[in-house]
């Protein structure tokens, strides 16, 4: 069946602008990830949605930054008045939370240049 | 979360085995240890998980101590193609609100 994808695969911004992002998970999956990866760095943890429940924000790096989930399946990382140091590859992931192995299955993520 | 602290980077060289230690000292009784691979330009993938002693499926195996504090992945005769970062998580595999922190990773180079 089909993976995680994201759109767009690239987007260029001026300072100032809002972006969105989006994800499409795996048909079923209930939990879905969002991270952020500079160049050269680790993942870093913004969002977590699982179920119905209210979504882990934690991750978050200011009030500028949002994410949605629609009817449990797509969705969408908002970025207002993007800055320059927003500038990454944005990933998200998919995961079916069973008692087996809690395996995340992530998209080709969307790398995001902000002028 | 438990914090986890792997090498920043190994070389090797193709046909040799290949083993990354990672140390979570703070690791919870319910924690699960899993590996991850990210090639570059492309989002992480799921290598191996365990939770103790050792798992070993077709691409890795995953040594786990009795005290779990650390944990090694062992890739056999390694290729070119396993140049990559690999990522040492832990955390809790069962539902919930918790998620799992990827740290920096260790790069590893493959040479010919």
């Amino acid at each position: 069946g089909a993976g995680v994808s994201q759109s767009p695969s690239n987007k260029v911004t001026e300072k100032g602008k809002d972006v969105e992002l989006r994800c499409d998970p795996i048909s079923g999956h209930t939990a879905l990830y969002w991270y952020r990866q500079s160049l050269g760095q680790g993942l870093e943890f913004l969002i977590y949605f699982q179920g119905n429940s209210a979504p882990d924000k934690s991750g978050l790096p200011s009030d500028r930054f949002s994410a949605e989930r629609t009817g449990g399946s797509v969705s969408t990382l908002t970025i207002q008045r993007t800055q320059q140091e927003d500038s990454a590859v944005y990933l998200c992931a998919s995961s079916l939370l069973t008692s087996g192995t809690v395996e995340q299955f992530f998209g080709p993520g969307t790398r995001l240049t902000v002028l | 979360l438990a914090k986890t602290t792997q090498p920043i980077s190994m070389d090797s060289y193709e046909g040799q085995e290949v083993n990354i230690t990672c140390s979570h000292n703070n690791i919870a009784t319910n924690d699960y240890i899993t590996w991850y691979q990210q090639f570059p330009s492309q989002g992480p993938r799921f290598i191996i998980q365990g939770y103790k002693t050792k798992v070993t499926n077709e691409v890795a195996s995953l040594f786990i101590p009795a005290d779990r504090k650390s944990s090694t992945l062992s890739l056999p005769r390694v290729s070119l193609s396993d140049t990559a970062v690999y990522y040492c998580l832990v955390g809790w595999k069962g539902t919930g609100r918790r998620a799992l922190t990827f740290g920096s990773g260790t790069r590893l180079q493959v040479q010919p």
